[in-house]
C-alpha cells in the first residue's frame, strides 16, 4: 500500500538488548516523526527530522535512544541497552510539507516489549 | 505553555447513543491548528480534521461533528447514534505553527451492541 510502513510489528527483547524500529515513510513526504506511546497514554514526541536538516532530537529520553534516516526517506530509531521502561508503542509518522501543520500520517506502530 | 487536556478517560454508551469526546487546549498563540485522530484497535491512528484558529465554523461529517469554541479553548467531538466500528481511541492534539503537534491523553470510546 502507499501509506507509512513500520517493521517489525512486535518486537520482544531482553534488558541490555539493542534493538532497531524501522519506519519507511509515505513515499514523497518530507518531514517523519517519531513518538513513543506508554500504555494507555497519549502520544510522547521523541523526534522529528525535516528533509535534509539537522534533526531535532529534543525529545529522546536519554541518550541511549538515537534515530537515523538515510537518503531522506526510511528512518531507523535504536535503542540501546533497553531497559523495561522502554517497553510501548513506537509509532511513525509522516507529512507532505515540513510537517508544522500538516497532517500527520501514522505507521501502524511497533510494539516493544523489554523482559 | 500549549497543552491539551482530554479529562475523559474512557467513555461506554450502548450503540445508537449519541457521545461528545472533550477536548481543551491551552495556547497563548493567535495562529494555531487543532486536530483529532482516532486509534481503532489496529493501533494504526487515522487522521479526522483540521481546524485552524481562525474558522471557528462548525464541521460536520456523516455522523461526525466539531464544535469549535475559542471563547472555552474547547475542540468537541461529537458522534450521532454511535456503532460498534466507532470503538477506539480518540486523540485530541495542537500544533501553534511549530514541528512538534501536543497531543492529548486520549479518549477511550466503548460502543456495546
Amino acid at each position: 500500500g502507499a501509506g507509512v510502513s513500520q517493521s517489525p510489528s512486535n518486537k520482544v527483547t531482553e534488558k541490555g538488548k539493542d534493538v532497531e524500529l524501522r519506519c519507511d515513510p509515505i513515499s514523497g513526504h518530507t518531514a517523519l516523526y517519531w513518538y513513543r506511546q506508554s500504555l494507555g497514554q497519549g502520544l510522547e514526541f521523541l523526534i522529528y527530522f525535516q528533509g535534509n536538516s539537522a534533526p531535532d532530537k529534543s525529545g529522546l529520553p536519554s541518550d541511549r535512544f538515537s534515530a537515523e534516516r538515510t537518503g531522506g526517506s526510511v528512518s531507523t530509531l535504536t535503542i540501546q541497552r533497553t531497559q523495561q521502561e522502554d517497553s510501548a508503542v513506537y509509532l511513525c509518522a509522516s507529512t507532505v510539507g515540513n510537517g508544522r501543520t500538516d497532517t500527520q500520517y501514522f505507521g501502524p506502530g511497533t510494539r516493544l516489549t523489554v523482559l | 505553555a500549549q497543552k491539551v487536556t482530554q479529562a475523559q478517560t474512557e467513555i461506554s454508551v450502548v450503540e445508537k447513543e449519541d457521545v461528545t469526546l472533550d477536548c481543551v487546549y491551552e495556547t497563548r498563540d493567535t495562529t494555531y491548528y487543532l486536530f483529532w485522530y482516532k486509534q481503532p484497535p489496529s493501533g494504526e491512528l487515522v487522521f479526522l480534521i483540521r481546524r485552524n484558529s481562525f474558522d471557528e465554523q462548525n464541521e460536520i461529517s456523516g455522523r461526525y461533528s466539531w464544535n469549535f469554541q475559542k471563547s472555552t479553548s474547547s475542540f468537541n467531538f461529537t458522534i450521532t447514534a454511535s456503532q460498534v466500528v466507532d470503538s477506539a481511541v480518540y486523540f485530541c492534539a495542537l500544533n501553534t505553527g511549530g514541528f512538534k503537534t501536543i497531543f492529548g491523553a486520549g479518549t477511550r470510546l466503548f460502543v456495546k451492541a
